[in-house]
């Protein structure tokens, strides 16, 4: 059985930094590609972030370019994204999505990520 | 980016009927990369359909889509009362990947 749990969310100061991480099993992580998505409370769904199967390619939005970091290690089944300087609009529901055939056929249960003072 | 827009935003029907769900790209979604999911409240989306008319895996068929370029359609044929949720579309032809901003599907 496919699983994927996300941890490491939590109250953040803007400003502030905080490392998410997203263990998997069930499949060949190295195979796949994995991806970063977020949902705001209330709101609906926004792509964040994805890396391929070898770690060799990465993707961002626009909105976390340059502030977030996507990364890997195939030797523990885990996917991470380490996010720094911190804003209130990043406060949302953090997910993690296994990619198939470039859609994403599974997700975590997700990790909420709060930023304020 | 390619802009997603769905419609209706919010569609009321009863168990049994038929649903039609309607996402429109700003511009052609190469090679029908087109996803459609469905998310119930408190929990994470589930995929239903890929390639703009593939069913995922485990995916009962009164689940359908269709459509190409820039007009895609999700249709549920008979509602059941666990079919009432909120749909997103998303493309996955161009970066940034984007979603459509929701259909809720709600009882009548």
């Amino acid at each position: 059985e496919v699983q994927l749990v996300e941890s490491g969310g939590g109250l953040v100061q803007p400003g502030g930094s905080l490392r998410l991480s997203c263990a998997v099993s069930g499949f060949t992580f190295s195979s796949h590609a994995m991806n970063w998505v977020r949902q705001a409370p209330g709101k609906g769904l926004e792509w964040v972030s994805s890396i391929s199967g070898g770690a060799t390619i990465t993707f961002y939005a626009d909105s976390v370019k340059g502030r977030f970091t996507i990364f890997r290690d195939n030797s523990k089944n885990t996917l991470y994204l380490q996010m720094n300087s911190l804003r209130a609009d990043d406060t949302a529901v953090y997910y993690c999505a296994k990619e198939t055939f470039r859609a994403f056929d599974s997700w975590g249960q997700g990790t909420l990520v709060t930023v304020s003072s | 980016e390619i802009v997603l827009t769905q419609s209706p935003g919010t569609l009321s029907l009863s168990p049994g009927q038929r649903a039609t769900l309607s996402c429109r790209a700003s511009q052609s979604v190469g090679s029908s990369f087109l996803a459609w999911y469905q998310q119930i409240p408190g929990q994470a989306p589930r995929l239903l359909m890929y390639g703009a008319s593939s069913r995922a895996t485990g995916i009962p068929d009164r689940f359908s889509g269709s459509g190409s370029g820039t007009d895609f359609t999700l249709t549920i044929s008979r509602l059941e009362p666990e079919d009432f949720a909120v749909y997103f579309c998303q493309q996955y032809s161009d970066s940034p990947i984007t979603f459509g901003q929701g259909t809720r599907l709600e009882i009548k």
